[in-house]
């Protein structure tokens, strides 16, 4: 049972190159997220689909774009990357969005712009 | 602004003994809480919740305990055993209309055999 599937696990950018981080997930969950953890701190959420064809901005959102695929996939784009956006990425996803469903996390994509 | 604080980056206890992770939260707005576990190179694992109208969830050798006037919680693991080694993190829900979880930075728990 995969889970959770994120694609690359490790990448290094040059600054104002572009890329697309890929999660998909095998649970049939209705609700998908994008998160950042950087050092020393905790996960930030940057955006998110509580549903198919539908995106909502979190709390980080700039310099990210997002597009929810199918009911599987959900990705993050980086259009120009900047240093700041060196961190791990987090893709989530949950049976439904509610607070009284846990989300189901990937191990992740260190992202690294130089 | 931090709304969910864990303020011991790190924590050690000895096989056996009793782990207690601590957590803070200034969002009074915050009525769900979760911990996540996190092991190293993987994403985090969901662990316990709790509802703010509870004060004590338990779930095997893990509860956690919920203090709303002070605005803490923390997190009892007995006994604590070396794979529960990890990171843990506190999250908040301020249930607002976006449930968007807000996370703590996180405690290193190191378990000695």
């Amino acid at each position: 049972n995969a889970g959770v599937t994120q694609t690359p696990k490790f990448q290094v950018l040059k600054t104002g190159q572009s890329m697309t981080l890929q999660c998909a997930q095998d649970m049939n969950h209705n609700s998908m997220y994008w998160y950042r953890q950087d050092p020393g701190m905790g996960l930030r959420l940057i955006y998110y689909s509580a549903s198919e064809g539908t995106t909502d901005k979190g709390e980080v959102p700039n310099g990210y774009n997002v597009s929810r695929l199918n009911k599987r996939e959900f990705s993050l784009r980086l259009e120009s990357a900047a240093p700041s956006q060196t961190s791990v990425y987090f893709c989530a996803s949950s049976e439904v969005h509610s607070v009284y469903q846990p989300q189901h996390f990937g191990d992740g994509t260190r992202l690294s712009i130089l | 602004d931090q709304q969910v604080k864990q303020n011991s980056p790190s924590l050690s206890v000895q096989e056996g003994r009793i782990s207690i992770l601590n957590c803070d939260y200034t969002n009074s707005m915050f009525d769900y809480f979760l911990w996540y576990k996190k092991y190293p190179a993987e994403g985090p694992t969901f662990l316990i919740s709790i509802s703010s109208i509870k004060d004590k969830n338990e779930d095997g050798r893990f509860t956690v305990f919920l203090n709303k006037s002070a605005k803490h919680l923390s997190l009892h693991i007995v006994p604590s055993q070396p794979g529960d080694s990890a990171v843990y993190f506190c999250a908040g829900y301020s249930g607002a209309g976006s449930y968007q979880l807000t996370f703590g930075k996180g405690t290193k728990l190191s378990v000695i055999p």
